[in-house]
């Protein structure tokens, strides 16, 4: 069955790195562009990032511009989400999603979510 | 930038329908979006993709109890026969140069 499982998250303190892997199955992961989206506690969705499905394209929110780094290896089927200077508000559950296209659009699979915490 | 607005919560008992709305923002009127279920401590789930003339495609397995339709700028998801699973938070979701997701609107079952 299509499946996206999401691993990295973890406590990591203000100022760090922390670098966010998304393994897929059950579809062909290079014909669909994928995404990151989170969920601070409490809160509602955030999309953070999109990325063609040949990778050719990246998109990130204005909130992660400049720190946040979206990437996919389509030989392995795995996306990936690199975090630099991680602040407290970046505390959150971190989803990855499959695109319902090949370009940005909506998203239609998602992952169960791995859970960020930025504290000292 | 497109915007989604959506009411922060209602209400329905068990057994009855319910009428959940998202409102694209000035300008987008001819916007599709996607709806998502998100069930208490649970990751999300696509619901159907809802396009501005009301026709929509759902995701795998979800139940005919929930559909969508359209009206001008506003989105809408209905859902039938409310069962308690059906209690959850729901987000519209839609795109042009860049992906945004509306508030939610938390559903409670009497």
């Amino acid at each position: 069955q299509v499946q996206l499982v999401e691993s990295g998250g973890g406590v990591v303190q203000p100022g760090r790195s922390l670098r966010l892997s998304c393994a897929a199955s059950g579809f062909i992961f290079s014909s669909y562009g994928m995404h990151w989206v989170r969920q601070a506690p409490g809160q509602g969705l955030e999309w953070l990032a999109v990325i063609w499905f040949d990778g050719s394209k990246k998109y990130h929110a204005d909130s992660v511009k400049g720190r946040f780094t979206i990437s996919r290896d389509n030989s392995n089927n795995t996306l990936d989400l690199q975090m630099n200077s991680l602040r407290a508000e970046d505390t959150a559950i971190y989803y990855c999603a499959k695109d319902g296209g090949v370009t940005g659009s909506y998203l239609d699979i998602w992952g169960q979510g791995t859970m960020v915490t930025v504290s000292s | 930038q497109v915007v989604l607005t959506q009411s922060p919560s209602a209400s329905a008992s068990l057994g009855a329908s319910v009428k959940l709305t998202c409102t694209l923002s000035s300008g987008h009127s001819s916007y599709a979006i996607a709806w998502h279920q998100q069930q208490p401590e649970k990751g999300p789930r696509f619901l159907m993709k809802l396009n501005s003339d009301g026709s929509h495609i759902k995701g795998d397995g979800i139940p005919d109890r929930f559909s969508g339709s359209s009206s001008g700028a506003e989105r809408y998801l209905t859902i039938s026969s409310l069962q308690s699973e059906d209690e959850a938070d729901y987000y519209c979701q839609t795109w042009d140069t860049s992906w945004v997701f509306g508030g939610g609107t938390k559903l409670t079952v009497l």
